[in-house]
């Protein structure tokens, strides 16, 4: 079946503007995340969103950054006013479950540049 | 912080060894899992242990977890080029997966 899928794969943005990130988990996961990994890092966790409850924020390192899920699949995180230190790969993970139970299944990462 | 900790960062080795690598964690968990990252994209999940559980096997890979030494190892045997790649651990408390910084494993043909 169908994976995680991610879009853009590379996104390239000048300082300033506004990026937007599209995630489609794979269908019927209900507990969805976003990552980020920087150069050579580990993975640093953003945000997690559980069917239609209010989603954990707790990791966004910044207002800029921000994180909708629509009709409990798709999600989108959009950084605003990208600066340099935003440039990384962002991952995207769905999971059947929400208790951790089960293995999160992840996307293949959009590459951000921020120049 | 709750993140785990991989040592070593980097590991070589030659083709047909063993390889392992340990995981240590700080806070109590409900599970370990460990995944593998090849390019710097997408991780993929290897295996899940319970924090009930000791060992675990699954093809070329055994995982330990000791509870009372908050700390996990991945062992993988008769190593193949192919498994050059990076390895995680994750812990899960509640809600979230605390990743480690990996380590990066270079299998020499």
């Amino acid at each position: 079946g169908a994976g995680v899928s991610q879009s853009p794969s590379n996104k390239v943005t000048e300082k300033g503007k506004d990026v937007e990130l599209r995630c489609d988990p794979i269908s019927g996961h209900t507990a969805l995340y976003w990552y980020r990994q920087s150069l050579g890092q580990g993975l640093e966790f953003l945000i997690y969103f559980q069917g239609n409850s209010a989603p954990d924020k707790s990791g966004l390192p910044s207002d800029r950054f921000s994180a909708e899920r629509t009709g409990g699949s798709v999600s989108t995180l959009t950084i605003q006013r990208t600066q340099q230190e935003d440039s990384a790969v962002y991952l995207c993970a769905s999971s059947p479950s929400p208790r951790g139970l089960y293995t999160q299944y992840f996307g293949p990462g959009t590459r951000l540049t921020v120049l | 912080s709750q993140q785990g900790e991989e040592d070593p960062q980097a590991l070589s080795i030659q083709e047909g060894e063993n390889a392992t690598m340990n995981c240590s964690y700080k806070t109590s968990i409900n599970n370990l899992q460990w995944y593998r990252q090849n390019s710097g994209r997408g991780l993929v999940h290897l295996i899940l242990i319970r924090s009930n559980e000791r060992e675990k096997h699954s093809g070329r890979l055994r995982v330990t977890l000791d509870t009372s030494k908050k700390s996990s190892s991945l062992l993988i045997t008769a190593s193949r080029a192919a498994d050059t790649a990076s390895y995680f651990c994750a812990t899960n408390t509640g809600n979230q997966f605390y990743f480690g910084t990996g380590t990066s494993l270079t299998v020499i043909p």
